[in-house]
């Protein structure tokens, strides 16, 4: 009965590879996220979709793709894999697309790009 | 440009004693101010938050403080205990944005020694 739950938990692949990270929640929330927390430690927002619609797009390559199928998931792909996207990427989730929701955030996927 | 800083990257405190985590912010937009702890291979967890328009809030063994003139906040444990050893992160928004995302700083390792 995880809330946020992450798959894979860990990635490790070549570069030029494209990848997929799947995130579900149990919620019931209407907002889902993307963070990269990078080597620096740095939790940076990537994406944000409230009732799969697109509402945050900070200013991440186009590599990535995020896919929103229905509120509970939000999927996150990426084409051609380069050494810097190796980071721990974090799901989370909100009850609405307010700033003062608690986000609820998944274990974390930890790429490692070769 | 690093918008909330915590500029201390570890702290130990003896069991029983207090713990105070800071954190600085430079945008006078954020009125929502948050901590989230983390343990190593999760994510991280809401702790405790605090609106602008309060300078205090307290739950339990954890008490928040906002000086707003000095745009700067703080987490007090007390006491603390070995299982507050995490990751805690501070974290701000602002509401009135309509971005309604958080910034989040680097982190502050809390080792808490039996």
């Amino acid at each position: 009965d995880t809330a946020v739950s992450q798959t894979p938990k860990y990635l490790v692949t070549q570069m030029g590879n494209d990848k997929s990270i799947k995130c579900e929640q149990n919620l019931g929330h209407d907002t889902m996220y993307w963070y990269k927390q990078d080597s620096k430690k740095f939790l940076k927002i990537m994406f944000s979709y409230n009732n799969k619609e697109l509402i945050i797009n900070e200013t991440v390559p186009n590599r990535f793709s995020p896919k929103s199928p229905d509120k509970a998931h939000l999927n996150l792909h990426i084409n051609s894999l380069e050494l810097g996207d190796s980071a721990v990427y974090f799901c989370a989730s909100s009850q609405a697309h307010q700033g003062w929701e608690t986000q609820y955030f998944g274990p974390g996927t930890r790429l490692l790009v070769l | 440009d690093q918008q909330v800083k915590q500029n201390s990257p570890s702290l130990s405190v003896q069991e029983g004693r207090i713990s105070i985590l800071n954190c600085d912010y430079t945008n006078s937009m954020f009125d929502y101010f948050l901590w989230y702890k983390k343990y190593p291979a999760e994510g991280p967890t809401f702790l405790i938050s605090i609106s602008s328009i309060k300078d205090k809030n307290e739950d339990g063994r954890f008490t928040v403080f906002l000086n707003k003139s000095a745009k700067h906040l703080s987490l007090h444990i007390v006491p603390s205990q070995p299982g507050d050893s995490a990751v805690y992160f501070c974290a701000a928004s602002a509401t009135t944005s309509g971005t309604y995302k958080y910034i989040f700083g680097t982190g502050t390792r809390l080792k808490v020694l039996a």
